[in-house]
Parts: C-alpha cells; sequence; structure tokens
C-alpha cells in the first residue's frame, strides 16, 4: 500500500532563504509523485510530478523536486523564497485507479 | 482549456439539514471525477470518486453521499448534516483511464467552504 509522509508540519524561512520541504513516500511499485500548493480558502494548484522521466523535476514558481528511490523521498526545493510562497504545501503519491493519497501538509511562513 | 467550477463557495447550514454541493468540469469529456474534503488542520480526505454516469465509489462510510448525473458533473449530497461534517469541500478531474492510470495529475476546483451549526 501507498503512503506519504511529510516531515514538519510548519516550516519558517525568511525570505531569500532556501525553501525545503520534506516528503518520504512508500509504495510497493513505481510511483507517481506530485506536489501540490495551497492558498488560503483556495483549492490546489500543482506545483509539479513525478513520472519517472527524469529524477530532478522542474515546477512552477521556481520549485524543483528531486525523486530519490534509495531514500523514498521526493523533497521540495526553491533557492531563494519569496513572500508569496507563504502557504500550504502538500505531497502525493499516486495509487490504483489515479486515485491520490496525499500527505497531512506542510505549511510554509516567509519571514520579511 | 479546463476548467472546474464549485457552487456554492460557502455555506452555512443547521445541524439536521440537508446538503447539495455541485461541481461541473468544462473543456474535457469522461474525466474522472473526486470529492475532497479537508478538515481544519488536517490534509485531504478521498470521500468519492467517478469513473463515469452512474458510476460512484466511496471511499469512507459516512453521512455523505455522491451522484453523477452528467458526464460532468458530480454533486455530493447529505439528507441531514452533522457537526462533524463541516470542513472544505473539494472536487477534481483527472483525465480518463490511460495505460498508465496514475500518469496523470488531478486538477482542483476552488471549494466550497460548509460550516454547520
Amino acid at each position: 500500500a501507498q503512503s506519504v509522509t511529510q516531515l514538519g508540519s510548519h516550516v519558517s524561512v525568511s525570505e531569500g532563504a532556501l525553501v525545503l520541504l520534506r516528503c518520504n513516500y512508500s509504495s510497493s511499485v513505481p510511483p507517481y509523485l506530485f506536489w501540490y500548493v495551497q492558498y488560503p480558502n483556495q483549492g490546489l494548484q500543482l506545483l509539479l510530478k513525478y513520472t519517472s522521466a527524469a529524477t530532478l523535476v522542474k515546477g512552477i514558481n521556481g520549485f524543483e523536486a528531486e525523486f530519490k528511490k534509495s531514500e523514498t523521498s521526493f523533497h521540495l526545493t526553491k533557492p531563494s523564497a519569496h513572500m508569496s510562497d507563504a502557504a500550504e504545501y502538500f505531497c502525493a503519491v499516486s495509487r490504483q485507479g489515479g486515485k491520490l493519497i496525499f500527505g497531512q501538509g506542510t505549511e510554509l511562513s516567509v519571514k520579511p | 482549456s479546463q476548467t472546474i467550477h464549485q457552487w456554492p463557495a460557502t455555506l452555512v447550514q443547521p445541524v439536521g439539514s440537508p446538503l447539495s454541493l455541485e461541481c461541473t468540469v468544462e473543456g474535457t469529456s469522461n474525466p474522472n471525477l473526486y470529492w475532497y474534503r479537508q478538515a481544519a488542520g488536517r490534509g485531504l480526505q478521498l470521500l468519492f470518486y467517478s469513473v463515469g454516469i452512474g458510476q460512484i465509489s466511496s471511499e469512507v462510510p459516512q453521512n455523505l453521499s455522491a451522484s453523477r448525473p452528467q458526464d460532468r458533473q458530480f454533486i455530493l449530497s447529505s439528507k441531514k448534516l452533522l457537526l462533524s461534517d463541516s470542513g472544505f469541500y473539494l472536487c477534481a478531474w483527472r483525465r480518463g483511464a490511460s495505460g498508465r492510470a496514475g500518469y496523470n495529475e488531478q486538477f482542483f476546483g476552488p471549494g466550497t467552504r460548509l460550516t454547520v451549526l
């Protein structure tokens, strides 16, 4: 069975600092992995997805994630945080039938 | 391009009252459709999904039901709301099954904030 664990329910960084949001997955089959962002009172927006084409995946808004099979990880990074990056971020793994299993989310705060 | 709509955007209902939330998708055909609930401070819980008209699968036994009367319409209902039904309800769609069922991402609607008093 697939599962996702996001380490840290809250992460705070200063503007311009590196953003690192952690995601570990469990899957008995090669996974499809996704990162979504949610701004307050809005739906989820896809940041990027891993579909086995390349281990380093670039997404929107300057985010990227690296798939590491040996570590069962798919951490999300951004070199320089911007105030507009403050939001909640969800990692998800696809399971049978295309359904998604989401992590509990990480709330990112960006300090000026 | 494809768009997904949900309404209403916000809803305040008394305990015991009925519920109907609607989701429609434009610009695609035969999508897979999903209803999620997001309780305060928690992740997303998949409630129902549908691969076609009249085909509904329930993930969690509960006070809610879903229907898909048309290809691009998905409705979430309840006959009698409970306090625990409060939350943020999200509808999502995905391109229909392909050779790699999990390959395609889900696209989410703007959500409905439900408060049951």
